[in-house]
């Protein structure tokens, strides 16, 4: 059964640094990985996929990797802004189109 | 990028009552949706999968009689929560595909008192 580990819980961290956001997952036979960002209260926002045969996807600010063999994927934030503040949740697609999902990671980012 | 809505966004009900929450793709056509379960600090947890036209698959440990969901078309999913009780608050999220990425409808906060 896939299991999704996100570390850490919640993460506080001043304007403008560069953080990295950890996601393990326990069976690396995926179709998929997903970052997404969801606010209190609010649906999930897709930020990026990663298919299984690429290492990394980049928007903007964000830069996902993904090492399939490790089970592992980070989502890298530059220069953070408090907008992002949120939970990012990393789910993975072991295929029929079902995610597995972390608990997420709490991001709050002071101005 | 794909939308997909969800009606209402909140909802209250008394013990005993059903609530029905529908989830519809604005602007893609989706033969399969998904519904998840999100209950405070806890990740999204898969409920069922609702197919068009027919019978939905449920998750192990979702009992399918309280949690009611139809496909009528393909753009519409419907789930409804029966004979609802208050530990069936939570948030509930569904989704759908119109290629690999998963795109979530915005929730429905159902409180049962």
């Amino acid at each position: 059964k896939q299991e999704v580990t996100q570390i850490p819980a919640a993460l506080s961290v001043p304007e403008g640094e560069n953080l990295v956001l950890n996601c393990s997952f326990t069976d690396s036979a995926i179709y998929n990985l997903q970052w997404f960002r969801q606010d209190p209260g609010k649906g999930l926002t897709s930020l990026l996929l990663i298919q299984s045969s690429q290492r990394e996807q980049t928007s903007g600010r964000l830069n996902a990797s993904l090492d399939k063999s490790s089970g592992r994927s980070t989502l890298y934030i530059a220069a953070s802004q408090p907008g992002d503040s949120a939970t990012y949740l990393c789910a993975v697609e072991g295929g029929s189109e079902k995610l597995v999902f972390g608990k997420g990671t709490k991001l709050t980012v002071n101005p | 990028g794909a939308v997909v809505s969800q009606h209402p966004s909140r909802v209250i009900c008394k013990s005993g009552t059903s609530v029905k929450i529908e989830c519809r793709s604005l602007d893609f056509q989706a033969t399969t949706m998904f519904w998840y379960r999100q209950f405070p600090k806890q990740s999204l947890m898969l409920m069922a999968t609702s197919n068009e036209g027919s019978k939905a698959t449920y998750e192990q440990g979702v009992e399918k009689d309280k949690f009611l969901i139809n496909h009528a078309s393909l753009t519409l999913s419907t789930l409804t929560v029966t004979s609802a009780h208050p530990e069936d608050s939570s948030f509930y999220i569904c989704s759908a595909s119109p290629n690999s990425e998963q795109y979530f409808g915005p929730g429905t906060r159902l409180t049962v008192t």
